[in-house]
């Protein structure tokens, strides 16, 4: 059965600090790995990292993918009010039984104070 | 316009009743997708449906039903609803084959409460 864990479940920091989330995962044929955002109501799309993509970044916004240690990394730099939010791992898999579905982790919730 | 929406986006009802919620997109995608969201469980995945003749129960199908009425269209049904059903319903569709590598795209959720 595939499996995603995310770290920490929760955190707090201060604007302008800057933070790391953990994601680890199982999965059989693993194909990518994504990570949303979600803030009210719909998760949105960051990022997607794959075999030939191990490593994204977009503003402030960066994240890593460790095949071999199965494990991603989402780190947000300067951060602001704005990023607060749920952040969500989720892994796709090529194959078998995770052919064509995403499994999700249970998310990190960012709180970001002025 | 949205590209994926649900109806409705809220809903109160009570143990017992039958209820339907409904996903419609214009993305013309052929993969459709209903998840349940519940406080520190992240997304999981209740039913999927690759096209319109092709529907599979996803890890926690038991007590929900779907119709795929059509390619743009993907119902949730809950045919006796109990009070642990109470969450946050997402519909999702993504691209095939495409380059996306299993990205998915989120409807903004229906708020379900079950008394």
């Amino acid at each position: 059965e595939d499996k995603v864990v995310q770290s920490p479940l929760s955190l707090v920091v201060h604007e302008g600090d800057t933070v790391t989330l953990n994601c680890s995962y199982e999965v059989t044929n693993f194909r990518s790995l994504l990570w949303y955002k979600q803030e009210k109501k719909a998760p949105t799309f960051l990022f997607m990292l794959t075999s030939s993509g191990i490593e994204k970044k977009s503003g402030r916004l960066s994240s890593i993918l460790d095949k071999k240690e199965l494990f991603s990394i989402l780190n947000i730099t300067a951060t602001q009010t704005g990023d607060s939010a749920v952040y969500l791992c989720a892994v796709g898999g090529a194959g078998g039984t995770s052919y064509g579905k995403l499994t999700f982790g249970q998310g990190t919730i960012l709180t970001v104070h002025p | 316009d949205a590209d994926v929406t649900q109806t409705p986006r809220n809903r109160i009802t009570k143990t017992g009743k039958r209820i339907m919620l409904e996903c419609s997109q214009t993305k013309g995608h052929d993969r459709m997708y209903w998840y349940r969201q519940d406080p520190g469980l992240g997304l999981r995945l209740i039913y999927y449906s690759f096209d319109v003749k092709d529907i599979n129960k996803g890890e926690i199908s038991d007590g929900y039903s779907v119709s795929r009425q059509a390619q743009a269209k993907f119902s949730l049904s809950l045919e006796s609803a109990i009070p642990n059903q109470t969450a946050l319903y997402f519909c999702a569709t993504s691209d095939f084959p495409g380059s996306s590598y299993n990205e998915q795209f989120f409807g903004p959720g229906t708020r379900l409460t079950v008394l």
